[in-house]
C-alpha cells in the first residue's frame, strides 16, 4: 500500500454540526484500516480498527464505515464538540507490510463554540 | 492501561551530536515502532521491532539505528544529528499475539530540534 489520501485536509466547523471524513487507499493487498485521533499536546490514540467490507463501527458520537472494494472509509462525527477539534488519522494495512501501517496526512478538525 | 513513556518532551541538540530517544511500554507488547512527524507528511515509519533483539527498516531509516535490549525498551538512536532531523518523533507498541489487528499505543512524543 503506497498512497493514502485523506480528503479534506482541514474543516471548520460549528459546534452542533455534524461532518465526515473520507481516508482513500488502494484496494489491492488489502487487511485492515485503523483510524486515530490526535489532540493537540496528546498523543495519537486509536479509534477503530476495521477489517471487514462493509464493516461500521461506532464510538460515542463516532463512527465510521469500510469499503474494501472500491478502498474507501468515511469517519463521520455527529452532533461536533469542540472537544471533537483534533487530527484525524487514517492507516490501512496491506498484507505484504507485516507490521507496517501506512498514515495518511490525516484531517485536522476544528470546532467552534 | 498501556503506557508508552518517552524519556523527552523536548530536546534540542547540534548538529554532529549522537542522540539518544528512549521508549518503553509497560504492556509487554511485542512491537515496537518509531514514527517522525512532519508537517504535510503524516506519520513516517522510520524503524520497528518485532522482539528482543530484532529490528527491521521502515520507510525512511536512513541516519538512524535502533536498539532492543529488552522487551520493554526501544532506542532510536540518530548516530550524527543533522537540521533535516528536527521533528517530532513517536514512539508506539502493539500486541503482536492479536495480529494486525491491534491498534498502536503512542507515546506522547519528543519535539527534536538539531541547531
Amino acid at each position: 500500500i503506497l498512497n493514502v489520501e485523506q480528503s479534506p485536509q482541514s474543516l471548520h466547523v460549528q459546534e452542533g454540526d455534524s461532518t465526515n471524513f473520507t481516508c482513500s487507499f488502494p484496494s489491492s493487498n488489502f487487511y485492515a484500516l485503523h483510524w486515530y485521533r490526535w489532540e493537540t499536546a496528546k498523543s495519537p490514540e486509536a479509534l477503530f480498527v476495521m477489517t471487514l467490507n462493509g464493516d461500521e463501527k461506532k464510538k460515542g458520537r463516532i463512527s465510521a464505515t469500510l469499503n474494501t472494494k472500491e478502498g474507501y472509509s468515511y469517519l463521520y462525527i455527529k452532533g461536533s464538540q469542540p472537544e471533537d477539534s483534533a487530527t484525524y488519522l487514517c492507516a490501512p494495512h496491506g498484507s505484504g507490510n507485516t507490521g507496517k501501517l501506512i498514515f495518511g496526512q490525516g484531517t485536522t478538525l476544528q470546532v467552534k463554540p | 492501561d498501556v503506557k508508552v513513556t518517552q524519556s523527552s518532551r523536548y530536546l534540542v541538540k547540534r548538529t554532529g551530536e549522537k542522540v539518544f530517544l528512549e521508549c518503553v511500554q509497560d504492556m509487554d507488547h511485542e512491537n515496537m515502532f518509531w514514527y517522525r512527524q512532519d508537517p504535510g507528511l503524516g506519520l513516517r515509519l522510520i524503524y520497528f521491532s518485532y522482539d528482543v533483539k530484532m529490528k527491521e527498516k521502515g520507510d525512511i531509516p536512513e541516519g538512524y539505528s535502533v536498539s532492543r535490549e529488552k522487551k520493554e525498551r526501544f532506542s532510536l538512536i540518530l548516530e550524527s544529528a543533522s537540521t533535516n532531523q528536527t521533528s517530532m518523533y513517536l514512539c508506539a507498541s502493539n500486541n503482536q499475539g492479536r495480529g494486525l489487528n491491534s491498534p498502536l499505543h503512542f507515546g506522547n512524543g519528543t519535539r527534536l530540534t538539531v541547531t
